[in-house]
């Protein structure tokens, strides 16, 4: 059974301080992983990523994947209170198709 | 373009009832999904659709139905709703590639 693991689930901080947070997986034929921040309501998309060592980069938020090691990170640097969310971390298989399987998501505070 | 529209956005049913929950996508996406989030569990896939009049059961299918009669709609039916159907529902369409799935804003639905 596919697996995802997000860490910490919960994470408070101040505003300008760097944060990292985790995900990593058990599952055949990887086919890419999500990234999604959900703020009260819709999860938004925020990067794909498919290939290792690749680094995705929106701005403050930049996210890599280690193939290898089965794992993938989300980077915020310069945080600010509108980064307040959950952040999803989601996998698609060669298997599964159209099936996202999501992992419990991580709850960033940023506080002023 | 809207995007993916549900409704509605909140719903109180009591057990026993019926309803359906809707779901419309206007970016011609072939692939959509209905997931159910509680808390603590990440979102978990209810039913999901490649294609009209194509559908399939996700991980947690039990009590509910759906269909795709057309690329646009995808609504999803409680047969006689339970209060272990207390929860977030989103709606999501995708390209069939690459899969960035576009999230609807939710309904909160409870069941007393």
């Amino acid at each position: 059974e596919d697996k995802v693991v997000q860490s910490p689930l919960s994470l408070v901080v101040h505003e300008g301080d760097t944060v990292t947070l985790n995900c990593s997986y058990e599952v055949t034929n990887f086919r890419s992983l999500l990234w999604y921040k959900q703020e009260k309501k819709a999860p938004t998309f925020l990067f794909m990523l498919t290939s290792s060592g690749i680094e995705k980069k929106s701005g403050r938020l930049s996210s890599i994947l280690d193939k290898k090691e089965l794992f993938s990170i989300l980077n915020i640097t310069a945080t600010q209170t509108g980064d307040s969310a959950v952040y999803l971390c989601a996998l698609l298989t060669r298997t599964s198709g159209s099936r996202l399987t999501f992992g419990e998501g991580t709850q960033l505070t940023v506080n002023p | 373009n809207a995007g993916v529209t549900q409704t509605p956005k909140f719903q109180v049913l009591k057990t026993g009832q019926s309803m359906t929950l809707q779901c419309a996508q206007d970016m011609n996406h072939e692939y959509m999904s209905w997931y159910r989030q509680d808390p603590g569990m990440g979102l978990r896939l209810i039913h999901y659709s490649v294609g009209a009049g194509i559908t399939d059961q996700g991980e947690v299918p039990n009590g509910y139905n759906v269909s795709r009669s057309t690329t646009e709609d995808f609504p999803l039916r409680l047969l006689s709703a339970a209060p272990s159907q207390t929860s977030v529902y989103f709606c999501a369409s995708s390209y069939s590639h690459p899969q960035r799935w576009v999230f609807g804003s939710g309904t909160q639905l409870s069941v007393l």
